[in-house]
């Protein structure tokens, strides 16, 4: 079982829909934790950084993490054709190995007009 | 600020042939990262410098690759012989350090070995 499971989808919604994406993790140790959306052929692109528990938002982002679930989310409001992307869960832990990410193999999504 | 900075963007080689990627990190970040992507997952670390140390290389292959950071700025990654399960996406990320570990990516390498 890895440690970050997140369910690849590919997930298909219309331009102004709620997206949720969220992740499971095993690890308790997990302390921060962050989205990444990844367009074709580029880099991640870090979209939102969380520390311990609670919810962020950002423009039409918001994230959310429950430590007592081990579960990480993100909402996508007004969702934009320009949002069709892969997003990535990625966490870390605290300790000598503070600054490896695990990520998740990634949510592919589609926003068609 | 320019973003980090990888080349070549594409490599495509015969296996056994070995394979040198580079990476320049964003001004002013301490820590670099080499990831491996798969096709259709997430990246994996394979080694984590904090400035021209090695902190964390236990995910690296050290039969076949090899990585340094000279000075403590740029870092070349390379495999050597390459083989045919190689093929993916490497890419490098940058930290300012590691407590603030927000990872800014390159946008990659992708490497096809036939």
């Amino acid at each position: 079982q890895k440690e970050v499971e997140q369910d690849p989808g590919p997930l298909s919604v219309p331009e102004g829909a709620i997206v949720s994406l969220n992740c499971t993790y095993s690890n308790s140790a997990f302390q921060y934790f962050m989205w990444y959306r990844q367009y074709s052929r580029k880099g991640p692109e870090l979209l939102m950084y969380t520390y311990s528990s609670g919810n962020k938002e950002d423009g039409r982002f918001t994230a959310q993490v429950d430590k007592s679930s081990k579960y990480i989310s993100l909402f996508i409001r007004d969702s934009q054709p320009s949002d069709s992307a892969t997003y990535l869960c990625a966490m870390s832990d605290r300790g000598s190995t503070l600054g490896r990410l695990y990520f998740g193999r990634g949510t592919q999504l589609t926003v068609w007009p | 600020e320019a973003g980090v900075v990888q080349s070549p963007r594409y490599k495509i080689i015969e296996k056994k042939q070995p394979v040198a990627f580079w990476c320049n990190p964003i001004s002013g970040h301490n820590t670099l990262y080499w990831y491996l992507q798969n096709l259709g997952q997430g990246p994996e670390l394979l080694i984590r410098y904090e400035n021209e140390e090695a902190v964390d290389d236990s995910q690296l292959p050290k039969d076949r690759f090899s990585a340094e950071r000279l000075k403590g700025v740029d870092s070349t990654l390379k495999i050597q012989p390459a083989e045919l399960g190689d093929s993916a996406v490497y890419l490098c990320a940058s930290s300012r350090d590691q407590i603030n570990n927000e990872q800014f990516f390159g946008p990659g390498t992708r490497l096809t070995v036939l």
